[in-house]
Formats: structure tokens, C-alpha cells, sequence
């Protein structure tokens, strides 16, 4: 199976900071990667597909990068809302996998 | 678009149940569908996939031989019926449109499954 890393697990912020989350596979997934976002008591929202693809009617300021085994979400100007939590997960092969989520708090 | 879960609740370890989802506002026939779980405070599994036709499925190792996923396209459903249910199986269940390139692009809300004596 593919592991999924992400780092940081917590990361503190800002309203109004640019932020960055690391998703690291176990092996190269070229750019079979999506990025989650999850509220409290919430389904998980797509943000991202394919690396670096905005899913439609997801803000601008959520952006995707990376191929292989290393990927990185960033989040320019934090709103409110975006203090959640965030997961990536693999879809090159089954099972597909997730990372182990981080969250942002507010600092 | 939407998917409803229904069919969660409270089960002895051991026990069986049967979760459905039902989908509205896709074309739930050439839909590809996942099942997902998350346990209470942790993070997110996939757990089992139906191709559009349901010839096809996959699971993960943990459920293997314990769940099953099935599909009635007629009735816009997709269903999980869990079997030998063990307390770590205890977990929000959320139902999931898998889109062509593979990512969840459609979640529903979630159905608790709660195992415990």
C-alpha cells in the first residue's frame, strides 16, 4: 500500500497568512494526488485533484504543486473558514490512501 | 447533486448491518462509487469501491471478507452490508462519487456506525 505523510499536523496561523501543507507518498504517484478540506462534523469538501487542479467553485486562493512523491497545498490570505482540517490522499493505486490530515488552528 | 446514507446505528460486536446511499442529481449509472470511513476524531479510509456496473469492486484489507458493496442503479443506490462487526469498525461512514480521474468529487453526509457492547 501507499503511505500518505503529511506535515505539519497542526499548523498555526493569521487571518490573512499564506500557509503551506506537505504531502509526501511512500512512493511516486506522479499526480494522482486530491486535497480534501474538512470542517467539524462535516463531509470532506474537494479542493483539488489531479495535484495542482481547483476543483470548481473552490476559491483561488487554495492552490495545489508537486509530482512524484512530494506535493504541497498553499493557502494564500487564511479567511475565517479555512481554519479546519485538510487531508490529501493518493489515487494511483488501490487502496487508495490518505494522509493522516492537518490541522489549522488559529494562532 | 446529492447522497443521502442511511441505515447506522448501535451494534453488539459480532453483528451485521446494512448501510444504503441513495444518489440524486447524478447519473448514478455511470457513476463510480466509494465508501469512506472516519472514526471519531481520526482521520479518513477508504474502505471499499463499485464500478458503474458492478462487475467491478475492491476493498480495503481491513474489511476484506467482512463487507460487501453492492449497487441497484434502478434505485440510485449503493449499499455496504457489514458483517462480523468489530469495535474498530466504529466510524462515520460517508458514501462518495469517485469522478473519472479518482478523486471523491461528491460526498454525502455520513451515517454512524457505532459497535459496542
Amino acid at each position: 500500500d501507499i503511505q500518505m505523510t503529511q506535515s505539519p499536523s497542526t499548523l498555526s496561523a493569521s487571518v490573512g497568512d499564506t500557509v503551506s501543507i506537505a504531502c509526501r507518498a511512500s512512493q511516486s504517484i506522479s499526480t494522482w494526488l486530491a486535497w480534501y478540506q474538512q470542517a467539524p462534523g462535516k463531509a470532506p469538501k474537494l479542493l483539488i485533484y489531479k495535484a495542482s487542479n481547483l476543483e470548481s467553485g473552490v476559491p483561488s486562493r487554495f492552490s495545489g504543486s508537486g509530482s512524484g512523491t512530494t506535493f504541497t497545498l498553499t493557502i494564500s490570505s487564511l479567511q475565517s473558514d479555512d481554519f479546519v482540517t485538510y487531508y490529501c490522499q493518493q489515487y494511483n493505486s488501490y487502496p487508495w490512501t490518505f494522509g493522516q490530515g492537518t490541522k489549522v488552528e488559529v494562532k | 447533486v446529492q447522497l443521502v446514507e442511511s441505515g447506522g446505528g448501535l451494534v453488539k460486536p459480532g453483528g451485521s448491518l446494512r448501510l444504503t446511499c441513495v444518489a440524486s442529481g447524478l447519473t448514478f449509472s455511470d457513476d463510480y462509487m466509494s465508501w469512506i470511513r472516519q472514526p471519531p476524531g481520526k482521520g479518513l479510509e477508504w474502505i471499499t469501491y463499485i464500478s458503474n456496473s458492478g462487475i467491478i469492486t475492491y476493498y480495503a484489507d481491513s474489511v476484506k471478507g467482512r463487507f460487501t458493496i453492492s449497487r441497484d442503479n434502478a434505485k440510485n443506490s449503493v449499499y455496504l452490508e457489514m458483517n462480523s462487526l468489530r469495535v474498530d469498525d466504529t466510524a462515520v461512514y460517508y458514501c462518495a462519487r469517485e469522478s473519472y480521474s479518482g478523486s471523491f468529487d461528491v460526498w454525502g453526509r455520513g451515517t454512524l456506525v457505532t459497535v459496542s457492547s
